[in-house]
């Protein structure tokens, strides 16, 4: 079965610095891989998608991820986060049809200092 | 922005109620999904269609209902609500099985 792994409940980044949020995945196929960031009271806007191709994606808002297949990871970053960043973020695996839909990870909780 | 619709946004409910959930889409996408996001559990899918009159079950169906008579809508019934159906819940679509999913603004359902 397909899973997603976010290590990372919490974290708190100082506006500004550097950001890498992690997800690991377990998939028996080559995986469809998605982030989205939810925003308090709002539904989920996708970030960015990897499919096939080039293993580094640029997303919205100044993200891109990487995809490194032999690490099972697809990390998000970012190299300066604004304080409008502050939100919870999914990583999802796919494809995202039939009777397995998105398996999303439990999600990183971003917190920016000032 | 996809155009996605949920109604009603919140609602409260007594337990043994029925309650329905609707997603309007203005996309024309194929495929509509139902998650429900709980603390500590991300998101599951409930139900899902793939096309008018063809639905099928997700990871957590138990309890819940779907119907989909037109491409455009595609509706959520708990039959009979528990109180372990308080839960936010999103509609979701997507243009084929291998493209990305957009999804709704949620509805926060309460039942008491």
């Amino acid at each position: 079965a397909q899973s997603v792994t976010q290590p990372d409940i919490h974290i708190t980044v100082s506006e500004g610095a550097s950001l890498e949020l992690r997800c690991n995945y377990s998939y028996g196929a080559t995986p469809y891989l998605f982030w989205y960031v939810q925003s308090p009271g709002q539904g989920l806007q996708l970030l960015l998608k990897y499919f096939s191709g080039d293993t580094l994606v640029q997303g919205i808002k100044g993200f891109e991820a990487e995809f490194k297949r032999s690490q099972s990871s697809f990390n998000l970053r970012k190299p300066s986060v604004h304080w409008s960043d502050a939100a919870e973020y999914f990583c999802a695996v796919g494809p995202g049809g039939g009777a397995d839909g998105l398996t999303f990870g439990k999600g990183t909780h971003l917190i920016i200092q000032p | 922005d996809a155009g996605i619709t949920q109604s009603p946004r919140h609602k409260v409910t007594e337990t043994g109620t029925p309650v329905t959930l609707r997603c309007h889409q203005t996309e024309n996408h194929r495929y509509m999904y139902w998650y429900r996001q709980d603390p500590g559990h991300g998101l599951r899918l409930i139900h899902y269609s793939y096309g008018v009159k063809d639905t099928d079950k997700g990871e957590v169906s138990d309890g819940y209902s779907v119907s989909r008579s037109k491409t455009e809508d595609f509706l959520l019934t708990l039959e009979s609500a528990t109180s372990s159906q308080t839960s936010v819940y999103f509609c979701a679509i997507s243009e084929d099985l291998d493209t990305e999913a957009f999804f709704g603004q949620g509805t926060r359902l309460t039942v008491v």
